[in-house]
C-alpha cells in the first residue's frame, strides 16, 4: 500500500526568505505525486503535480517540487515565502494505474512577516 | 462557480441518526471521488466512481455508508445510524480521466467538504 510521511508538523519561515516542506513516499511501482494546500474553512487547493518527465516540476503560485527517485521523496520548495503562503500543505501519492490518492498528515506552514 | 460544491456545508446530528451528503463535481468529469479527514490528519479515501460504476471501496466504507452516483453526475454519500467516530470532513472531488488510447491521470479537484458533527 501507499504511504506519504510529511515528517514536520509545522515549518517557520521568514517573510521573503525560501520555504521547503518535506516529502517522502512509499509505493510500488511508479508514482504519481501531487502537492495540496488547504487554506482555513476552505477545501484542498491543487498546487502541481510529477507524472513523469522533467524531475522539477513549476506550479502555481512560485512552488516548485523536485521529485527524487533514489531517495523516494517530493519536496516542495518557494524561493520567496509570502505571508499568504502560510496554510497547511499536503502531499500525496498514487501509484500507476490506480485512482486512491494516499495524503501525509500535512504541514503547517506560517510565514511570519 | 465552476468547481466542485458540496451540501451541505455543516451538519450536526444526533447518534443513531442517518445523513445524506450531496456532491456536484465538476460537469465534463468522469471521476467522482469520496474521501474522509479527521483533525490533524490527510484525506483518507473511502470510494471512487467512473461515470455511474462504483468501481472502488476502501475498508474504512463500512456497510453503514453507502454512496451512489446515479446518473454519472452528481453524487450522494450516506451514513447509516451514526456514531461519534463518524465526525469528521467529508470530502468530495473530481477529475476528467481520458481511459481509451494512451490513458492520462489528471490531478483530483476537491470541493469545501462537509463538517459532520455527531453528538
Amino acid at each position: 500500500a501507499q504511504s506519504v510521511a510529511q515528517p514536520e508538523d509545522q515549518v517557520n519561515v521568514a517573510e521573503g526568505n525560501p520555504l521547503t516542506v518535506k516529502c517522502t513516499y512509499s509505493v510500488s511501482g511508479n508514482p504519481y505525486l501531487f502537492w495540496y494546500v488547504q487554506y482555513p474553512n476552505r477545501g484542498l487547493q491543487f498546487l502541481l503535480k510529477y507524472i513523469t518527465g522533467d524531475n522539477l516540476v513549476k506550479g502555481s503560485y512560485g512552488f516548485e517540487a523536485e521529485f527524487n527517485k533514489s531517495q523516494t521523496s517530493f519536496h516542495l520548495k518557494k524561493p520567496s515565502a509570502l505571508v499568504s503562503d502560510s496554510a497547511l500543505y499536503f502531499c500525496a501519492v498514487t501509484p500507476w494505474g490506480n485512482n486512491r490518492l494516499a495524503f501525509g498528515k500535512g504541514n503547517q506552514v506560517v510565514v511570519i512577516p | 462557480d465552476t468547481g466542485v460544491s458540496q451540501d451541505p456545508r455543516h451538519k450536526i446530528t444526533k447518534r443513531g441518526q442517518n445523513v445524506t451528503f450531496r456532491c456536484d463535481p465538476i460537469s465534463e468529469h468522469n471521476r467522482l471521488y469520496w474521501y474522509r479527514q479527521t483533525l490533524g490528519q490527510g484525506p483518507e479515501f473511502l470510494t471512487y466512481f467512473q461515470n455511474e460504476a462504483q468501481l472502488e471501496k476502501s475498508r474504512l466504507l463500512s456497510d453503514r455508508f453507502s454512496a451512489e452516483r446515479p446518473k454519472g453526475s452528481f453524487s450522494t454519500l450516506e451514513i447509516q445510524r451514526t456514531e461519534q467516530g463518524d465526525s469528521a470532513m467529508y470530502l468530495c472531488a473530481s477529475s476528467f480521466t481520458k481511459t481509451s488510447g494512451r490513458a492520462t491521470y489528471n490531478e483530483q479537484f476537491f470541493g469545501p467538504g462537509t463538517r459532520l458533527t455527531v453528538l
